[in-house]
């Protein structure tokens, strides 16, 4: 089975500048997704940021991105010149790329977050 | 706009009633999940829907059930059985199967009195 951890409960950030967040997982397989979610104090779900494992290039968003190490099994977000609307929670996520026809049932792993505060 | 609703967002419940969380996507998804966010945990899956009339358990089915009657709907109902119901709780869906992205819904907040 897959796990995620999530070192970090809580961290906090001065607005502009730069923060990163640790994510490590377990896994046998060779071919998976991983994810960042953010939870804002709404509690919506939305994704960050995506990375395929078969891919080298890390992921980048805008002011998101991620160092991905397929061999550490690490994969971290770096959020940079942080805003006060980037205060949330964030969730690590894995999912295993299964056989076609059974990708439905693929359960999404999710980390226990880590709550990032920006400060004015 | 396409999307996710859930309803209601809050909700209380004395012990021993059932009571209905709804989920209602527009964005013609193929598959909706059914998630329990607990602090410190993470989420956890209770129930997947990966085509209409059928559902799988998840990791923490006890206690719980749902049905998928139409395509856009996938309710959960909280049983007298689920020992610790109170929780917060996201619905959210996947397109299909070369999909990997969930989106969700903005959840609901079940506190048992």
């Amino acid at each position: 089975a897959q796990t995620v951890t999530q070192s970090q409960p809580e961290m906090s950030v001065q607005e502009a500048e730069t923060v990163t967040l640790s994510c490590t997982y377990d896994t046998s397989e060779s071919n998976y997704y991983l994810f960042w979610y953010k939870q804002p104090p709404s509690r919506q779900m939305i994704l960050v940021i995506r990375q395929e494992a078969y891919k080298q290039q890390n992921a980048t968003e805008n002011r998101f991105s991620v160092n991905f190490q397929k061999a550490a099994k690490s994969f971290s977000l770096k959020i940079s010149d942080s805003q006060l609307g980037d205060t949330a929670m964030y969730f690590c996520a894995f999912m295993k790329h299964g056989p076609f026809r059974d990708n439905y049932g693929q359960n999404f792993v999710f980390g226990p977050g880590t709550r990032l505060s920006v400060l004015p | 706009d396409g999307g996710i609703t859930q309803s209601p967002k809050y909700l209380f419940r004395k012990e021993g009633q059932n009571v209905t969380l709804s989920c209602e996507q527009n964005l013609n998804h193929d598959a909706m999940y059914w998630y329990r966010q607990d602090p410190g945990q993470g989420l956890r899956l209770i129930y997947y829907s990966q085509i209409v009339n059928d559902f799988q358990k998840g990791d923490i089915a006890e206690g719980y059930s749902v049905s998928r009657e139409k395509k856009e709907s996938f309710p959960l109902t909280v049983t007298s059985a689920q020992k610790n119901p109170t929780a917060f709780y996201l619905c959210a869906s996947r397109r299909g199967p070369g999909a990997n992205v969930l989106t969700f819904g903005a959840g609901s907040r079940l506190t048992v009195l």
